[in-house]
């Protein structure tokens, strides 16, 4: 089955950091590109960020450019974002999300609440 | 960036009847579009891609259709599972991905 599991979510501050990290298990992870994505409350979904199987293709959003970086350690299966110079405009359930023709798997989010 | 606008933002419909979801792009995707689903507390989960496509495991009630700038959602024979928010993602012209507002289907 194919799983993943998000965890690293909080409460921070504005102008903190925080780093996210995403337990892939049931696939061949370094095969899929993988992204993250966040629903703020009671909104949409935003398409955050998306790294290749490799890491050699990256790409993000443009409100997290320069803030936000997306990686990924294919000999543990596991995905990361680190959010620096978090805003109150970070705040939302942010999605683990392989990619596959869209997203065809999600994981359960982890939320992330910027407040002073 | 490719614009999705979805309509209507509310559809309410009786269960057992059918339920018909619109999704429009600002320019053509061809047919590389997803539709989602979202019930209250869980993530979404992938029903469509390709545009008509249905994901492994979902019901043959969930149908779509369309090409090019506009997309439908149908599902037919309305269960109680499936008063949800549903979302389109075009996945043709990228970065940036991008979502559709949602549609959300309750019961009438």
């Amino acid at each position: 089955e194919v799983q993943l599991v998000e965890s690293g979510g909080g409460l921070i501050q504005p102008g903190g950091s925080l780093r996210l990290s995403c337990a892939a298990s049931g696939f061949t992870f370094s095969s899929y590109s993988l992204n993250w994505v966040r629903q703020a409350p009671g909104k949409g979904l935003e398409w955050v960020a998306y790294i290749s199987g490799g890491s050699n293709t990256i790409f993000y959003t443009d409100s997290v450019k320069g803030r936000f970086t997306i990686s990924r350690d294919n000999t543990k299966n596991s995905l990361f974002l680190q959010m620096d110079s978090l805003t109150a405009e970070d705040t939302a359930v942010y999605y683990c999300a392989r990619d596959w023709f869209g997203v065809d798997c999600w994981g359960q989010g982890t939320l992330v609440t910027v407040s002073s | 960036e490719i614009v999705m606008t979805q309509s209507p933002v509310t559809l309410s419909v009786s269960p057992g009847e059918r339920a018909t979801l619109s999704c429009r792009a600002s320019q053509s995707v061809s047919s590389n579009l997803a539709w989602y689903q979202q019930r209250p507390g869980q993530a979404p989960r992938l029903l469509i891609y390709g545009a008509s496509t249905r994901a492994t495991g979902i019901p043959a009630r969930f149908s779509g259709s369309g090409s090019g700038t506009e997309f439908t959602l149908t599902i037919s024979g309305l269960q109680s599972e499936d008063f949800a928010v549903y979302y389109c993602q075009q996945y043709n012209d990228w970065p940036p991905y991008t979502f559709g507002q949602g549609t959300k289907l309750e019961i009438k």
